[in-house]
């Protein structure tokens, strides 16, 4: 299994809403990844987890929440959202995050619309 | 921090050879990655330069030179489907990447 699985593929909320995205891998990875990518931009970093502990965070409002419960999964916890959120959120999971030819494969991202 | 540049656009004709360019000034390298990405979907991992030279992969070479902060992937053969954004990004010892704001390539016939 060489794929990166991610749930749900559309999410709309508002802003009083609380939501989780998903994400999975069984590729026996130890680092994954959550990225927000808005629309003509390139993708950038939310936060890094390696082995299964939170290494990453990139100044991230509190309003997203991560949460890694296993090596295999990775959750982004979504609450009191503003309309600027809006973006498409993307996971990614490498085989370590030290040494070399740590490539990052991605999932196919959730298209979040915050209403 | 990291700083990177490629062109914004790109435009090529199908079977032809196109070249994208990426220079670099980084705080800390870990290689140079280069991804695909289609318009609606995830970037798509194409290669990975640590050392200097010449990565080749099927239709798609990607160089590096650490001393200059230069990279580019060369892409031969084109195809229509090959019309995408191309990301080059940059890591650190940590994994961390940053990306380039990304080149879109358009194929024609």
């Amino acid at each position: 299994d060489t794929e990166v699985t991610q749930t749900p593929k559309h999410l709309v909320m508002g802003m009083t809403n609380k939501k989780s995205l998903k994400c999975e891998q069984h590729m026996g990875h130890r680092a994954m990844y959550w990225y927000k990518q808005k629309a003509k931009k390139p993708p950038e970093l939310m936060f890094v987890y390696s082995y299964e502990k939170l290494s990453i965070n990139e100044s991230v409002p509190s309003r997203f929440s991560p949460e890694c419960p296993n090596s295999s999964l990775l959750n982004l916890h979504l609450h009191a959202l503003q309309p600027e959120d809006s973006a498409l959120y993307l996971c990614a999971s490498s085989q370590d995050t030290v040494g070399y030819y740590n490539e990052q494969f991605f999932g196919p991202g959730t298209r979040l619309t915050v209403l | 921090g990291q700083n990177i540049d490629q062109p914004t656009e790109m435009t090529a004709t199908e079977g032809a050879i196109v070249q994208i360019n990426c220079t670099y000034q980084t705080s800390g390298f870990n290689g140079l990655f280069w991804y695909q990405q289609h318009a609606g979907e995830a970037p798509t991992f194409l290669s990975y330069n640590v050392l200097d030279g010449l990565e080749e992969k099927g239709r798609f070479s990607s160089f590096l030179s650490r001393s200059k902060g230069y990279s580019y992937l060369l892409l031969k053969e084109l195809q229509m489907k090959d019309s995408a954004s191309y990301l080059c990004a940059v890591g650190d010892l940590g994994n961390k990447l940053t990306f380039g704001t990304g080149t879109q390539l358009k194929v024609e016939l």
